[in-house]
């Protein structure tokens, strides 16, 4: 496998359940991201994890909540979510998550519905 | 606050060329990034400029002028499949990609 694969693509859920997203990237980068893509809106940084630490939190509610086991894995467990928060969840990842040039790398993303 | 603004949607006829404008007011500049993402699928990356100029890559080509604020993207000899979102984002003196909403490519025959 190449690049940079999200799993489900596509997940159905109710307000009162639990499910998670999972991320993985095959590139050896060491920065990881969760966004947020909602039509017509610019892309919504969520959680940034760089060498396994998270370094940005964008004032997420916390009814998403990040984990990072590895520099090659990432989650967004979620729970008790609201109709708003249907939209594309896309992981990206990044050499070092701090350069100037450093390029962030795409999944195809989770699309979600909460109903 | 940090803005940046490119047109909503635009139409161009396969084998002609667009041009696609990006503006930007941020606080700092690191750098410009263009993305493509298809209807359903990952932002792709495009190119990358830090200075002032062209930058060409086959049928693609981006321009920056740091001292406006401004930036397109250049696509030329348009196929079918260029149809997609474009993506411009730029990286702020925090290193953050601070993203527009991007701009809807449509080509027709």
């Amino acid at each position: 496998e190449t690049g940079v694969t999200q799993t489900p693509r596509h997940l159905v859920m109710g307000m009162t359940n639990k499910k998670s997203l999972k991320c993985e990237q095959h590139l050896g980068h060491n920065a990881m991201y969760w966004y947020k893509q909602s039509a017509k809106k610019p892309l919504e940084l969520m959680f940034v994890y760089n060498f396994k630490e998270q370094t940005e939190n964008n004032s997420v509610p916390s009814r998403f909540s990040p984990e990072c086991p590895n520099s090659s894995h990432l989650f967004l467990h979620l729970h008790t979510l609201q109709p708003e928060d249907s939209a594309l969840y896309l992981c990206a990842s990044s050499q070092d998550g701090g350069g100037a040039v450093d390029t962030q790398y795409f999944g195809p993303g989770t699309r979600l519905t909460v109903l | 606050g940090q803005n940046i603004d490119q047109p909503t949607e635009m139409t161009a006829t396969e084998g002609a060329i667009v041009q696609i404008n990006c503006t930007y007011q941020t606080s700092g500049f690191n750098g410009l990034f263009w993305y493509q993402q298809h209807a359903g699928e990952a932002p792709t990356f495009l190119s990358y400029n830090v200075l002032d100029g062209l930058e060409e890559k086959g049928r693609f080509s981006s321009f920056l002028s740091r001292s406006k604020g401004y930036s397109y993207l250049l696509l030329k000899e348009l196929q079918m499949k260029d149809s997609a979102s474009y993506l411009c984002a730029v990286r702020d003196s925090n290193y953050q990609l601070i993203w527009g909403a991007g701009t809807k490519l449509i080509i027709k025959p």
